[in-house]
Protein backbone atom coordinates (compact mmCIF):
# COMPACT_ATOMS: atom_id res chain seq x y z
CA UNK A 1 0.00 0.00 0.00
CA UNK A 2 1.27 3.22 -0.90
CA UNK A 3 1.70 6.03 1.93
CA UNK A 4 1.07 9.53 2.70
CA UNK A 5 2.68 11.35 -1.09
CA UNK A 6 3.62 14.92 -0.87
CA UNK A 7 4.48 17.11 -3.80
CA UNK A 8 6.85 18.32 -4.52
CA UNK A 9 9.35 17.70 -2.16
CA UNK A 10 11.16 20.86 -2.32
CA UNK A 11 9.98 24.54 -3.42
CA UNK A 12 11.14 28.15 -3.16
CA UNK A 13 9.32 30.98 -3.75
CA UNK A 14 9.43 34.75 -3.63
CA UNK A 15 7.99 36.93 -0.74
CA UNK A 16 4.57 37.88 -1.81
CA UNK A 17 3.84 35.00 -4.48
CA UNK A 18 1.40 32.03 -3.11
CA UNK A 19 1.83 28.50 -3.22
CA UNK A 20 0.14 25.08 -3.12
CA UNK A 21 1.15 22.31 -1.51
CA UNK A 22 -0.78 18.91 -2.33
CA UNK A 23 -0.88 15.67 -0.37
CA UNK A 24 -2.09 12.39 -1.62
CA UNK A 25 -3.47 10.24 1.54
CA UNK A 26 -3.40 6.44 2.09
CA UNK A 27 -5.55 4.95 0.13
CA UNK A 28 -9.21 4.69 2.61
CA UNK A 29 -8.11 7.39 4.41
CA UNK A 30 -10.30 10.08 4.83
CA UNK A 31 -8.72 12.19 7.41
CA UNK A 32 -6.19 14.70 6.47
CA UNK A 33 -3.62 17.20 8.53
CA UNK A 34 -1.34 19.31 7.85
CA UNK A 35 1.11 20.82 10.20
CA UNK A 36 4.31 23.44 10.22
CA UNK A 37 7.42 22.49 11.41
CA UNK A 38 10.30 25.34 11.64
CA UNK A 39 13.28 25.29 13.82
CA UNK A 40 11.70 28.06 16.47
CA UNK A 41 8.06 27.28 16.56
CA UNK A 42 8.58 23.94 16.41
CA UNK A 43 6.05 21.39 15.21
CA UNK A 44 2.55 23.36 15.06
CA UNK A 45 -1.40 22.32 13.47
CA UNK A 46 -2.57 24.05 10.74
CA UNK A 47 -5.60 22.00 9.75
CA UNK A 48 -7.39 18.97 9.58
CA UNK A 49 -9.73 17.76 6.65
CA UNK A 50 -12.38 14.80 6.96
CA UNK A 51 -14.61 13.88 4.55
CA UNK A 52 -14.27 17.52 2.08
CA UNK A 53 -14.91 19.49 5.27
CA UNK A 54 -12.86 21.29 7.69
CA UNK A 55 -12.73 19.33 11.19
CA UNK A 56 -10.17 21.41 13.30
CA UNK A 57 -8.50 25.03 12.57
CA UNK A 58 -4.73 25.90 14.30
CA UNK A 59 -3.79 29.32 15.25
CA UNK A 60 -2.87 30.59 11.84
CA UNK A 61 -3.65 33.72 9.83
CA UNK A 62 -5.97 33.61 6.96
CA UNK A 63 -3.25 33.51 4.40
CA UNK A 64 -3.11 29.56 4.94
CA UNK A 65 -5.71 27.60 3.73
CA UNK A 66 -6.76 24.64 2.63
CA UNK A 67 -9.10 22.15 0.99
CA UNK A 68 -10.16 18.56 0.35
CA UNK A 69 -11.69 16.70 -2.73
CA UNK A 70 -13.86 14.04 -2.73
CA UNK A 71 -11.15 11.32 -3.30
CA UNK A 72 -9.48 12.61 0.07
CA UNK A 73 -6.32 14.40 -1.43
CA UNK A 74 -6.06 17.50 0.22
CA UNK A 75 -4.10 20.94 -1.16
CA UNK A 76 -2.92 23.60 1.33
CA UNK A 77 -2.24 27.16 0.16
CA UNK A 78 -0.18 29.82 1.75
CA UNK A 79 -0.75 33.60 -0.37
CA UNK A 80 1.08 36.72 0.15
CA UNK A 81 4.35 34.65 1.12
CA UNK A 82 6.33 35.58 3.94
CA UNK A 83 10.04 34.99 4.68
CA UNK A 84 8.55 33.70 8.09
CA UNK A 85 6.53 30.82 6.03
CA UNK A 86 9.86 29.41 5.40
CA UNK A 87 9.40 25.57 6.73
CA UNK A 88 8.60 22.17 6.22
CA UNK A 89 5.01 21.51 5.25
CA UNK A 90 3.76 17.49 7.07
CA UNK A 91 1.19 16.42 6.08
CA UNK A 92 -0.53 13.17 7.71
CA UNK A 93 -3.77 11.09 7.06
CA UNK A 94 -5.75 8.42 9.06
CA UNK A 95 -8.55 6.58 8.65
CA UNK A 96 -10.31 7.61 11.77
CA UNK A 97 -9.77 9.81 15.09
CA UNK A 98 -8.64 6.35 17.03
CA UNK A 99 -6.32 5.04 14.02
CA UNK A 100 -2.82 6.61 13.86
CA UNK A 101 -1.77 9.27 11.88
CA UNK A 102 1.17 8.30 9.03
CA UNK A 103 2.82 11.42 7.78
CA UNK A 104 4.21 12.10 4.11
CA UNK A 105 8.08 13.20 4.26
CA UNK A 106 7.11 16.81 3.65
CA UNK A 107 7.75 19.55 1.37
CA UNK A 108 10.31 22.27 2.62
CA UNK A 109 9.25 25.68 1.07
CA UNK A 110 11.78 28.32 1.03
CA UNK A 111 10.51 31.62 0.54
CA UNK A 112 13.49 34.42 -0.42
CA UNK B 1 -4.76 25.36 25.99
CA UNK B 2 -2.96 22.21 26.18
CA UNK B 3 1.07 22.81 26.09
CA UNK B 4 3.98 19.96 26.32
CA UNK B 5 7.19 19.91 27.04
CA UNK B 6 10.30 18.21 26.33
CA UNK B 7 13.39 19.52 28.59
CA UNK B 8 16.35 17.37 26.97
CA UNK B 9 17.00 18.66 23.57
CA UNK B 10 19.56 16.54 22.95
CA UNK B 11 20.11 13.07 24.51
CA UNK B 12 23.58 10.34 23.98
CA UNK B 13 23.45 6.64 24.53
CA UNK B 14 25.62 4.13 23.68
CA UNK B 15 24.36 0.94 21.09
CA UNK B 16 23.03 -1.59 23.22
CA UNK B 17 22.26 0.48 26.46
CA UNK B 18 19.17 2.12 27.74
CA UNK B 19 17.96 6.18 27.34
CA UNK B 20 15.17 7.63 28.97
CA UNK B 21 13.43 10.66 27.24
CA UNK B 22 11.40 13.16 29.29
CA UNK B 23 8.05 14.82 28.44
CA UNK B 24 5.87 16.61 30.48
CA UNK B 25 2.41 18.37 29.94
CA UNK B 26 -0.22 20.19 30.72
CA UNK B 27 -3.92 19.81 30.05
CA UNK B 28 -6.90 20.53 32.63
CA UNK B 29 -8.98 17.87 31.13
CA UNK B 30 -8.83 14.09 31.72
CA UNK B 31 -9.39 11.97 28.34
CA UNK B 32 -6.76 12.17 26.71
CA UNK B 33 -4.04 10.73 24.24
CA UNK B 34 0.00 10.50 24.58
CA UNK B 35 2.26 10.04 21.61
CA UNK B 36 5.97 9.47 21.08
CA UNK B 37 6.70 10.23 17.55
CA UNK B 38 10.39 9.81 15.98
CA UNK B 39 11.72 11.72 12.90
CA UNK B 40 14.80 10.38 11.04
CA UNK B 41 16.81 12.29 8.77
CA UNK B 42 14.02 11.03 5.53
CA UNK B 43 11.58 13.85 7.82
CA UNK B 44 8.87 10.88 7.65
CA UNK B 45 7.14 11.15 11.31
CA UNK B 46 6.87 7.73 12.53
CA UNK B 47 4.23 6.63 15.26
CA UNK B 48 6.33 4.84 18.19
CA UNK B 49 3.87 4.46 20.96
CA UNK B 50 0.85 5.60 22.34
CA UNK B 51 -1.16 5.89 25.69
CA UNK B 52 -4.66 6.43 26.50
CA UNK B 53 -4.53 8.36 30.06
CA UNK B 54 -7.27 6.12 31.04
CA UNK B 55 -5.36 3.28 31.05
CA UNK B 56 -3.03 2.78 33.93
CA UNK B 57 -0.89 0.39 32.26
CA UNK B 58 1.97 1.66 30.51
CA UNK B 59 1.90 0.76 26.95
CA UNK B 60 5.00 -1.40 25.41
CA UNK B 61 6.07 -2.21 21.78
CA UNK B 62 8.97 -4.05 21.90
CA UNK B 63 12.45 -1.93 23.02
CA UNK B 64 10.31 0.77 23.62
CA UNK B 65 8.31 1.63 26.91
CA UNK B 66 6.94 4.34 28.23
CA UNK B 67 6.58 5.67 32.34
CA UNK B 68 2.93 7.49 32.33
CA UNK B 69 2.60 9.33 35.60
CA UNK B 70 -0.88 10.65 35.26
CA UNK B 71 -1.32 12.64 38.68
CA UNK B 72 2.57 14.54 37.75
CA UNK B 73 1.51 14.75 34.12
CA UNK B 74 4.53 13.04 33.04
CA UNK B 75 5.22 10.63 29.73
CA UNK B 76 8.60 9.37 29.23
CA UNK B 77 10.01 6.93 26.87
CA UNK B 78 12.31 4.27 27.27
CA UNK B 79 14.23 3.15 24.63
CA UNK B 80 16.24 -0.50 25.80
CA UNK B 81 19.34 -1.73 23.56
CA UNK B 82 19.58 1.06 21.66
CA UNK B 83 20.74 0.52 18.09
CA UNK B 84 22.26 3.20 15.67
CA UNK B 85 18.85 2.97 14.00
CA UNK B 86 17.33 4.75 16.88
CA UNK B 87 18.87 7.81 16.40
CA UNK B 88 16.60 10.52 15.40
CA UNK B 89 14.02 13.40 16.54
CA UNK B 90 11.88 12.10 19.20
CA UNK B 91 8.79 14.19 19.82
CA UNK B 92 6.05 13.95 22.41
CA UNK B 93 2.74 15.09 21.39
CA UNK B 94 -0.69 15.48 22.95
CA UNK B 95 -4.39 14.60 21.78
CA UNK B 96 -7.37 15.81 23.55
CA UNK B 97 -10.49 12.94 23.72
CA UNK B 98 -12.77 15.61 23.54
CA UNK B 99 -12.20 16.71 20.06
CA UNK B 100 -13.63 14.89 17.28
CA UNK B 101 -9.93 14.91 15.12
CA UNK B 102 -6.60 14.37 15.29
CA UNK B 103 -5.54 17.53 15.93
CA UNK B 104 -2.42 16.96 17.63
CA UNK B 105 0.18 19.06 20.08
CA UNK B 106 3.76 18.50 19.89
CA UNK B 107 6.98 19.19 22.49
CA UNK B 108 9.65 20.79 21.03
CA UNK B 109 11.67 17.60 20.45
CA UNK B 110 14.65 15.77 21.52
CA UNK B 111 17.73 14.65 19.44
CA UNK B 112 18.71 11.49 20.33
CA UNK B 113 22.07 10.30 19.25
CA UNK B 114 23.31 6.66 19.60
CA UNK B 115 27.02 5.83 19.70
CA UNK B 116 28.28 2.68 18.31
Amino acid sequence: KAGVTQTPRYLIKTRGQQVTLSCSPISGHRSVSWYQQTPGQGLQFLFEYFSETQRNKGNFPGRFSGRQFSNSRSEMNVSTLELGDSALYLCASSLGVDSPLHFGNGTRLTVT
Amino acid sequence: AQTVTQSQPEMSVQEAETVTLSCTYDTSESDYYLFWYKQPPSRQMILVIRQEAYKQQNATENRFSVNFQKAAKSFSLKISDSQLGDAAMYFCAYRSALNAGNMLTFGGGTRLMVKP
